[in-house]
């Protein structure tokens, strides 16, 4: 079965130090792998994508993640937290063993900066 | 360039009546989703729409949802009846090559 897992419903980190979102996921075929961010009474924001290539992919606001294809992982990292990345991030995959475009997301991690 | 328009933003309606939530894909865009979201929570699917087609209409209501994206227009999200319970945000999405692009989301309370 398709699915996607943020194992941590909240993550605390200091301003200043690096911080990692978790997000494993199961598919059937090759994934295509998303994150995108929501701030407060806002709608969600495309932060980084992994179809094909390097498994560092860069985005928005400095962010990073990692495809690790053996761990089915796909992990957002920064390496300097800011008080302006506290927010909601989500993962999504897409499951490209199917013909459509529908992604499959996680619950969401509530991100908190403290300064 | 536009992004994804919604509106209104903000709705508010007495349980029974209708809700009508539109969205305006990006220019180009043929594929539609639509998204609903409690407070604190993640988002639900509800709805795949191409161009005068339902792709996938799984995550609907069996009841006083619809959905529809006509040839021309906007892409309509109706909720007839309204209860409190539908008092949510709800997003639209437009699928550009791969990713999905959100709109600012109508937020719906139901009185």
């Amino acid at each position: 079965a398709q699915s996607v897992a943020q194992p941590e419903d909240q993550v605390n980190v200091a301003e200043g130090n690096p911080l990692t979102v978790k997000c494993t996921y199961s598919v059937s075929g090759n994934p295509y792998l998303f994150w995108y961010v929501q701030y407060p009474n806002r709608g969600l924001q495309f932060l980084l994508k992994y179809i094909t290539g390097d498994n560092l992919v860069k985005g928005s606001y400095g962010f990073e993640a990692e495809f690790n294809k053996s761990q089915t992982s796909f992990h957002l990292k920064k390496p300097s937290a800011l008080v302006s990345d506290s927010a909601l991030y989500f993962c999504a995959v897409r499951d490209t063993g199917y013909s459509n475009y529908q992604l499959i997301w996680g619950a969401g991690t509530k991100l908190i900066i403290k300064p | 360039n536009a992004g994804v328009m919604q509106n209104p933003r903000h709705l508010v309606r007495r349980r029974g009546q209708e809700a009508r939530l539109r969205c305006s894909p990006m220019k180009g865009h043929s594929h539609v989703y639509w998204y609903r979201q409690l407070p604190e929570e993640g988002l639900k699917f509800m709805v795949y729409l191409q161009k005068e087609n339902i792709i996938d209409e799984s995550g609907m209501p069996k009841e006083r949802f619809s959905a529809e994206f006509p040839k021309e227009g906007p892409s309509i999200l109706r909720i007839q009846q309204v209860v409190r319970g539908d008092s949510a945000a709800y997003f639209c999405a437009s699928l550009g090559e791969n990713e999905q692009f959100f709109g600012p989301g109508t937020r719906l309370t139901v009185l």
